[in-house]
């Protein structure tokens, strides 16, 4: 079975300083898609960046870039200059073919 | 990307009484998916929404408490039936296109029995 482990609960972060949030899974296949979502206080799902499991090169997206280990099975969202804005839920996620898991979330705190 | 709309954005209901929420997508999608996410929580799927078919329930999810229908690409309900104060919690359509796509959500909907 496909799980999606967030070992960080909650993470803080200065303004304009730089966070990494944490992701592993457990899969068996080869071919599949990582996600990473922000969901902020108003409740609706972002999509802020994505990586094919077959492709070796980092996924970047402005100040969001991930660091995917294929052999760890790990996929951890690095966030660079954080803003107040960046303050959310953050959720990782597992695609393969029609299944989809979610991790368990990770409450970012941008500080002031 | 897909744009949804759901509605309604939240509603306060009686116990015994059943709601019906709606999701459309701007655009022909191949998956619609409902969710239930207590706040600060993660997401627990409810079921696949099938196309001019029965909707695909999780362990836990029965079709009795929670009718799905789904008749065309772009629209899909869900039904809270028999409410519960259990049942107070965030409701999420999600809808993707095939392959490599993600899922894109919409603004859920808050719902409280009292």
């Amino acid at each position: 079975a496909q799980t999606v482990t967030q070992s960080q609960p909650e993470m803080s972060v200065q303004e304009a300083e730089t966070v990494t949030l944490s992701c592993t899974y457990d899969t068996s296949e080869s071919d599949y898609y990582l996600f990473w979502y922000k969901q902020p206080p108003s409740r609706q799902m972002i999509l802020v960046i994505r990586q094919e499991a077959y492709k070796q090169q980092n996924a970047t997206e402005n100040r969001f870039s991930v660091n995917f280990q294929k052999a760890a099975k790990s996929f951890s969202l690095k966030i660079s200059d954080s803003q107040l804005g960046d303050a959310a839920m953050y959720f990782c996620a597992y695609r393969r073919g029609n299944q989809f898991y979610f991790g368990t979330g990770t409450s970012l705190t941008v500080i002031p | 990307s897909a744009v949804i709309s759901q509605k309604p954005s939240r509603d306060i209901c009686q116990r015994g009484t059943s709601l019906t929420i709606q999701c459309q997508v701007d655009s022909q999608v191949t998956m619609m998916f409902w969710y239930r996410q207590q706040p600060g929580q993660s997401l627990t799927l409810i079921a696949t929404a099938n196309q001019g078919s029965e909707a695909t329930y999780e362990s836990g999810f029965v079709i009795d408490k929670f009718p799905i229908s789904r008749p065309n690409l772009t629209f899909s309900t869900l039904t809270v039936s028999n409410m519960s104060p259990e049942d107070s919690s965030i409701y999420l359509c999600s809808a993707t296109r095939g392959g490599r796509q993600p899922q894109h959500f919409g603004d859920g909907t808050r719902l409280s029995i009292l």
